[in-house]
């Protein structure tokens, strides 16, 4: 899988969006973007994942450059429940098997 | 939808002893699960991959007598930490592959087990 590089650390303001960057220059055509957050002591959560196209859900939206090596994760309205380290990971999709590999991730806080 | 739990959430021992923890998909299928180790302020790592009715693949690394591994069901996968020593303490996390076909193609993960061994 290929690897992904994210800033250690950010902090944002409750209320409001935060952004998150990952670079990920080595994918391939048939890997897709996930993005997974843990909150402290507990397991991770997903949260989205996309190949191409942008994505939204009722968590955060998922911006893929044309390019596909970076992507940007953007949650529209911190809250302090926000605080986390999120993970951006890249895999092929489509096989149970294939694996996750957590990199350090970037930790979220978000402030009043 | 797509839960997964493990049992017990914490749990401390005696050096020497085993213990067993139970991951368990609640509401889907899961022909994969995933076991992780975390150490404090570190990201996750793969120990193994366990497949129904087949032996787990473990990580290099990772010592499979060490730690056991049964997948009986499409529910249910156990890991066994055997004769554990304080160098086994940390927190066990376990995931549960969905269905492609469900719109689950990802893994769901439990809330983890912190064990600590005395």
């Amino acid at each position: 899988d290929a690897k992904t590089t994210q800033p250690p650390s950010m902090d944002c303001a409750e209320g409001r969006a935060a952004n998150l960057p990952c670079n990920h220059s080595t994918i391939s055509g048939n890997e897709y973007v996930y993005w997974y957050r843990q909150i402290h002591s507990q397991g991770p959560q997903y949260i989205i994942h996309g190949l191409k196209n942008n994505e939204t859900n009722e968590m955060a939206s998922l911006i893929i450059t044309e390019d596909r090596k970076s992507s940007t994760l953007i949650l529209p309205h911190a809250t302090l429940r926000d605080t986390a380290v999120y993970y951006c990971i890249v895999r092929v999709a489509g096989a149970a098997g294939n694996k996750l590999t957590f990199g350090g991730g970037t930790r979220v806080l978000v402030k009043p | 939808g797509a839960v997964v739990s493990q049992h017990p959430s914490r749990v401390i021992c005696k050096s020497g002893t085993s213990v067993k923890i139970e991951c368990r998909s609640l509401d889907f299928q899961a022909t994969t699960m995933f076991w992780y180790r975390q150490f404090p302020k570190k990201s996750l790592m793969l120990m193994a991959t366990s497949n129904e009715g087949s032996k787990a693949t473990y990580e290099q690394g990772v010592e499979k007598d060490k730690f056991l591994i049964n997948h009986a069901s499409l529910t249910l996968s156990t890991l066994t930490v055997t004769s554990a020593h304080p160098e086994d303490s940390s927190f066990y996390i376990c995931s549960a592959h969905g269905l492609a076909g469900a719109g689950l193609d990802t893994q769901y993960f439990g809330p983890g087990t912190r064990l600590t061994v005395l």
